[in-house]
C-alpha cells in the first residue's frame, strides 16, 4: 500500500520568504502528484498537480518540483505571504489497481507578517 | 465554494450509536470520495463510489458502510460508534473518478463521540 512521507509538520515562515515542503512516495503505477491546500474550517482544495512529462511545473509563486528517480517532490512557496498560512497536502497515486490517492500528514504553514 | 454540500456541519453523539453523514456532490460530477480527517492520522481515503457504484475501498471499518444514489448524492453510515471515530469526514466529488481528476471537497462533517 502506497506511503507518502511529507515534512516537515509545521512550518514558519517570515512575509517574503520561501516556504518548501517535501514529499517521499514508494510507488506509483501512475504519475500524477498534487497538491492541496487546507484553510481552518473549509475542505482540502487543489492548488497545483504534476504529471509525468515535466520535472517541474510553476503556477505564480507556487511551484512543484519532481524527482522521479529519487520519488520525490516537493513545493516550494515564493514570496510566501500571511495569506498563504494554511495546511498543505501532497497526495501520490497508489500502486494497487485502485489507483486512489494516498496523501501525506500534512504541514501546516503560518508565514508571519 | 466547492459546489459539493455535506450535512450536517456538526454532529456530536454518544458511543455506540449509528449516524448518517450526507453528500452532494458537485453538478455534473458522477463519483463521490469519503475521507476521513483526524489530527494524527491526516487524511484517510474510506470509499469511492462512481455513479451508483463502488469503485475503491480503503481503509474503512466493518462498522462504517456507505452508497450513491440514482441521483448521485451518498450517504455515509457510522455505526457502534467508538470514542475514536471522532473525527471530520469529507466528502469530495470528481468528474470521472480517475486518480489524475481534480477532487472538489466539501466543507465536511464535525464528528464528536462522548
Amino acid at each position: 500500500q502506497q506511503q507518502v512521507k511529507q515534512s516537515p509538520q509545521s512550518l514558519i515562515v517570515q512575509k517574503g520568504g520561501i516556504s518548501i515542503i517535501n514529499c517521499a512516495y514508494e510507488n506509483t503505477a501512475f504519475d500524477y502528484f498534487p497538491w492541496y491546500q487546507q484553510f481552518p474550517g473549509k475542505g482540502p482544495a487543489l492548488l497545483i498537480a504534476i504529471r509525468p512529462d515535466v520535472s517541474e511545473k510553476k503556477e505564480g509563486r507556487f511551484t512543484i518540483s519532481f524527482n522521479k528517480s529519487a520519488k520525490q517532490f516537493s513545493l516550494h512557496i515564493m514570496d510566501s505571504q500571511p495569506g498563504d498560512s494554511a495546511t498543505y497536502f501532497c497526495a501520490a497515486p497508489s500502486s494497487g489497481s485502485a489507483r486512489q490517492l494516498t496523501f501525506g500528514s500534512g504541514t501546516q504553514l503560518t508565514v508571519l507578517p | 465554494d466547492s459546489g459539493v454540500t455535506q450535512t450536517p456541519k456538526h454532529l456530536i453523539t454518544a458511543t455506540g450509536q449509528r449516524v448518517t453523514l450526507r453528500c452532494s456532490p458537485r453538478s455534473g460530477d458522477l463519483s463521490v470520495y469519503w475521507y476521513q480527517q483526524s489530527l494524527d492520522q491526516g487524511l484517510q481515503f474510506l470509499i469511492q463510489y462512481y455513479n451508483g457504484e463502488e469503485r475503491a475501498k480503503g481503509n474503512i471499518l466493518e462498522r462504517f458502510s456507505a452508497q450513491q444514489f440514482p441521483d448521485l448524492h451518498s450517504e455515509l453510515n457510522l455505526s457502534s460508534l467508538e470514542l475514536g471515530d471522532s473525527a471530520l469526514y469529507f466528502c469530495a466529488s470528481s468528474y470521472s473518478g480517475g486518480v489524475n481528476n481534480e477532487q472538489f471537497f466539501g466543507p465536511g462533517t464535525r464528528l464528536t463521540v462522548l
